[in-house]
């Protein structure tokens, strides 16, 4: 079956834009993650989705950060007034609702890569 | 103090040799531990998972976990050119939080 996919895969904007990072998850799986990864550095959380409530939104850094899932499937990462600093590759997963582990694994799409110059 | 923290790399290795990677973490709580690989350019897949004291064993792959040291390491055993990749260490902390805390991972090359 798909995996997650993630769109678009590259994004080039200004700063001060606003761009938004869309995720569609695997069908069936209920919890979906955000995380960002910067070059030489693992992933680092920013928010845990559970259906369509955002259950932990502590990884966020700042206001100019925001994600929805109106529905429970896809979701989209929103940042508004890009700054340099935002440059990196977004990562979305999905799994089963519960936590983690070996039979309810977090899939991980191919990222977008987000360059703010 | 980082989260989990990950033994600095590049580690080379010849093929067929044992390449040791090692992980510690903050979080004496914490419930249980992913090692995941990345290949350049490509998300993390998840390799091995583990959650009690001692090792655990999947093909050529063996991750031992020692909680009271609060460390976990991997093993990959008879090393391929096709391992060569970042390897990244996960935490959970459990008690119903589900995100994952990652270290920066260690790369990995496999010498043919």
């Amino acid at each position: 079956g798909a995996g997650v996919s993630q769109t678009p895969s590259n994004k080039v904007t200004e700063k001060g834009k606003y761009v938004e990072l869309r995720c569609d998850p695997i069908s069936g799986h209920t919890a979906l993650y955000w995380y960002r990864q910067s070059l030489g550095q693992g992933p680092e959380f920013l928010i845990y989705f559970q259906g369509t409530g955002a259950a932990d939104d502590s990884g966020l850094p700042n206001d100019r950060f925001f994600a929805v899932r109106p529905e429970g499937s896809v979701s989209t990462l929103k940042i508004q007034r890009t700054e340099r600093g935002d440059s990196a590759v977004y990562l979305c997963a999905s799994s089963l609702m519960g936590a983690p582990s070996s039979y309810n694994e977090q899939f991980f799409g191919p990222g977008t890569r987000l360059t703010v110059l | 103090q980082k989260e989990v923290e990950q033994n600095s790399g590049p580690l080379s290795v010849p093929e067929g040799a044992i390449a040791s990677l090692n992980c510690t973490y903050s979080d004496r709580g914490s419930q249980s531990f992913f090692w995941y690989r990345q290949y350049s350019g490509k998300s993390p897949e998840l390799i091995m998972f583990i959650y009690s004291n001692g090792d655990k064993e999947d093909g050529r792959f063996t991750a031992q976990l020692n909680k009271a040291s609060q460390y976990v390491s991997l093993l990959i055993r008879d090393s391929q050119p096709s391992d060569s990749a970042t390897y990244l260490c996960a935490v959970n902390p459990g008690r119903g939080d589900y995100k994952l805390s990652f270290g920066a991972g260690t790369t990995v090359t496999v010498r043919a």
